[in-house]
């Protein structure tokens, strides 16, 4: 089945770095989104990827699909106390429906 | 309101009890899926459902099942609880035609 490979699997960061985290995939997928868990929450929705080479942004966050449609990346700019949580890739490939998440990157920022 | 909520928010059981846990959508949408979210290891996929009562199995059924009665409700049962059940639960609506999934708050289950 589709794998995705996510990293970093943790990151601790200053307030006010920029963040970046990729996943990649063993396969080519049709559609990349990129999530956010809060602590106690469900994930939630930040981004969604739908042509190869696209770069769509949602307010300091910015995540292109791969050229090659096997990856997909993730930036953070300028980061606040309130990005802090779980970030979870995820995959389409093929006609189905289902998607492949990555395992996903802890994100603590220090204030 | 919520537009997926899960029944109940935390749940301590134990071996060999069988549980039963609810989701429910208000986003009339078609498609039901439940995952288990264990530290490390993301959310893998249990069972899904593209309608009432289609069933389809995900990477990790065994030891659970699901009932699709109605559009708006997707319910996975434990048979038999184990302790390696021990996790946190999710259920996810989308759209037919769309990708986004909505994912509720989850259920945080305690097998002892």
């Amino acid at each position: 089945g589709q794998q995705l490979n996510q990293s970093p699997q943790s990151m601790f960061i200053q307030e006010g770095e920029d963040v970046s985290m990729n996943c990649t995939s063993s396969s080519i997928f049709n559609t990349w989104l990129w999530y956010k868990q809060d602590p106690g929450e469900g994930p939630v929705l930040l981004i969604a990827l739908y042509k190869a080479g696209e770069l769509t942004s949602n307010g300091r966050l910015t995540a292109q699909f791969g050229i090659t449609r096997k990856d997909s990346f993730l930036n953070i700019s300028a980061s606040i106390p309130s990005d802090v949580g779980i970030y979870f890739c995820a995959g389409r490939g093929g006609s189905n429906y289902k998607l492949t998440f990555g395992k996903g990157t802890l994100l603590t920022v220090n204030p | 309101d919520a537009d997926v909520t899960q029944t109940p928010r935390n749940r301590i059981t134990k071996t060999g009890k069988r549980i039963m846990l609810e989701c429910s959508q208000t986003k009339g949408h078609d498609r039901m899926y439940w995952y288990r979210q264990d530290p490390g290891l993301g959310l893998r996929l249990i069972y899904y459902s593209f309608d009432v009562k289609d069933i389809n199995k995900g990477e990790i059924s065994d030891g659970y099942s699901v009932s699709r009665q109605a559009q708006a409700k997707f319910s996975l049962s434990l048979e038999s609880a184990i302790p390696n059940q021990t996790a946190l639960y999710f259920c996810a609506t989308t759209k037919q035609g769309t990708d986004t999934q909505y994912f509720g708050p989850g259920t945080r289950l305690t097998v002892l």
